[in-house]
């Protein structure tokens, strides 16, 4: 049973232009969400992330969007660049006292210059 | 450089024998976390210390997995008996306790290969 789903693996952009990648959830109890990015070879890279009270977050070029309601969220990269080639994580934190994240399965991501 | 570091990075092992890895958390966090990860798949936990107390434990974790942090600094994690199913990368992850978002800091992984 997946609690976090990415249900694109892939996604192509043209450097310059926006990269929306989305993440979809079922656990109503989920309370903080995160996205991290990782290179082959390396651990995952924390990003950005947000609270559940709030709807939207932004650092830098990238910003992040929570529908409560739909229980969907997307991370936006503006400008993208060739550097952002990687794959793209979405996690989730629950209020239990180990809150240890539950991951979405991924999405690569390629910029083409 | 002060992240989290894990060692070795990459072990190849026949099945049915030990393995265990290491991991060095960044040093003010009293949290751990260990997770594998299988190809295709994003992390899965696999268990969690505040300070030197393992406090949770996934259903992931069989009896066949043991993990310790002795003194509430670096954590070891000890597979015995590997069978092929093991074959993953194991992510070891630190953070603070605080009352708001739990960003973890995971380190490179140990890739394991069970032949």
């Amino acid at each position: 049973d997946q609690q976090v789903k990415q249900n694109s693996p892939s996604l192509s952009v043209q450097e310059g232009r926006i990269s929306i990648l989305n993440c979809d959830y079922t656990n109503s109890m989920f309370d903080y969400f995160l996205w991290y990015k990782k290179y082959p070879a390396e651990g995952p890279t924390f990003l950005i992330s947000i609270s559940s009270i709030k709807d939207k977050n932004e650092d830098g070029r990238f910003t992040v969007f929570l529908n409560k309601s739909a229980k969907h969220l997307s991370l936006h990269i503006v400008p993208s660049q060739p550097g952002d080639s990687a794959v793209y994580f979405c996690a989730a934190s629950g209020s239990g006292s180990a809150r240890q994240l539950t991951f979405g399965s991924g999405t690569q991501l390629t910029v083409l210059p | 450089d002060t992240g989290v570091s894990q060692d070795p990075r990459h072990k190849i092992t026949k099945r049915g024998q030990n393995v265990t890895f290491r991991c060095d958390p960044i040093s003010e966090h009293n949290r751990l976390y260990w997770y594998r990860q299988t190809l295709g798949q994003g992390p899965e936990f696999l268990t969690y210390f505040q300070n030197e107390a393992q406090l949770e434990k996934s259903r992931l974790l069989s009896d066949r997995f043991s993990a310790e942090r002795p003194k509430g600094s670096f954590s070891t994690l000890e597979i015995q008996r590997t069978e092929q199913g093991d074959s993953a990368m194991y992510l070891c992850a630190s953070s603070r306790t605080s009352g708001g978002i739990n960003e973890q800091f995971f380190g490179p992984g140990t890739r394991l290969t069970v032949l």
